[in-house]
């Protein structure tokens, strides 16, 4: 089935701690991006990628770092620097051009203890 | 800088009955693209509906339409026959169109949708 693979589903972050959430596409989308949501909030945009080895910061970029590194692929590492982290994350790919639209994964919950 | 504002917290409709969502947007583009995405409890994000701003014909999918005012910058959904299904949180959102490369969606916080019996 084509879709959106985030992995994995739960994850709990100890104070200090990087953690590194997963994120597969096989719909041959050129774009790739990560959202966080907070309780009762809507989607902010972390990073976001155009194209293979690179990407651009989107709206809360601090204490998160990305890579891509293969067209299907686009890991965040969530990093100690990120003081509030506990959130859910959502990832995302498109294609580019007039018709692009934006499809998201199942998600993934980072908490941490 | 776009901003995408839903002023409606929480919405309760019965089945069968008909409900609109309301969203209202800020941009200075003229060209961009207007959604609604639905999240169930299961939390997935999930394509509703989608219109182009240059088409001045309101999009419709199966129970569920838009009336995009573009004048006004409003971009509300209504949903008929509501079913039970169709609860869940509401987020309009509004991608700027780009040619060639990638584009990002801006959202509101959000409308929980509860249908009842």
């Amino acid at each position: 089935d084509g879709g959106i693979t985030q992995s994995p589903k739960y994850l709990f972050r100890k104070e200090g701690q990087n953690v590194t959430l997963s994120c597969e596409q096989n719909l041959n989308h050129d774009a790739m991006y990560w959202y966080r949501q907070d309780p009762g909030q809507g989607l902010r945009l972390i990073y976001y990628s155009q194209i293979v080895n690179d990407f651009q910061k989107g709206d809360i970029a601090e204490g998160y770092s990305v890579s891509r590194e293969k067209k299907e692929s686009f890991p965040l590492t969530v990093t100690s620097a990120q003081k509030n982290p506990t959130a859910f994350y959502l990832c995302a790919s498109s294609s580019w051009g007039s018709r692009s639209t934006i499809y998201f994964g199942e998600g993934s919950w980072l908490t941490v203890v | 800088a776009q901003t995408v504002t839903q002023s409606q917290p929480e919405m309760s409709v019965q089945e069968a009955e008909t409900v609109t969502l309301s969203c209202t947007y800020d941009t200075s583009e003229s060209n961009y693209y207007l959604f609604w995405y639905k999240q169930p409890p299961s939390r997935q994000m999930i394509l509703v509906i989608r219109q182009e701003a240059y088409k001045q014909q309101n999009a419709t999918e199966n129970r569920f339409s838009v009336n995009f005012q573009k004048a006004a910058k409003s971009f509300s959904l209504k949903i008929s026959d509501s079913q039970l299904g169709d609860t869940a949180m509401y987020f309009c959102a509004f991608m700027k169109h780009n040619t060639g490369t990638a584009s990002k969606l801006t959202f509101g916080t959000g409308t929980r949708l509860q249908v009842t019996l």
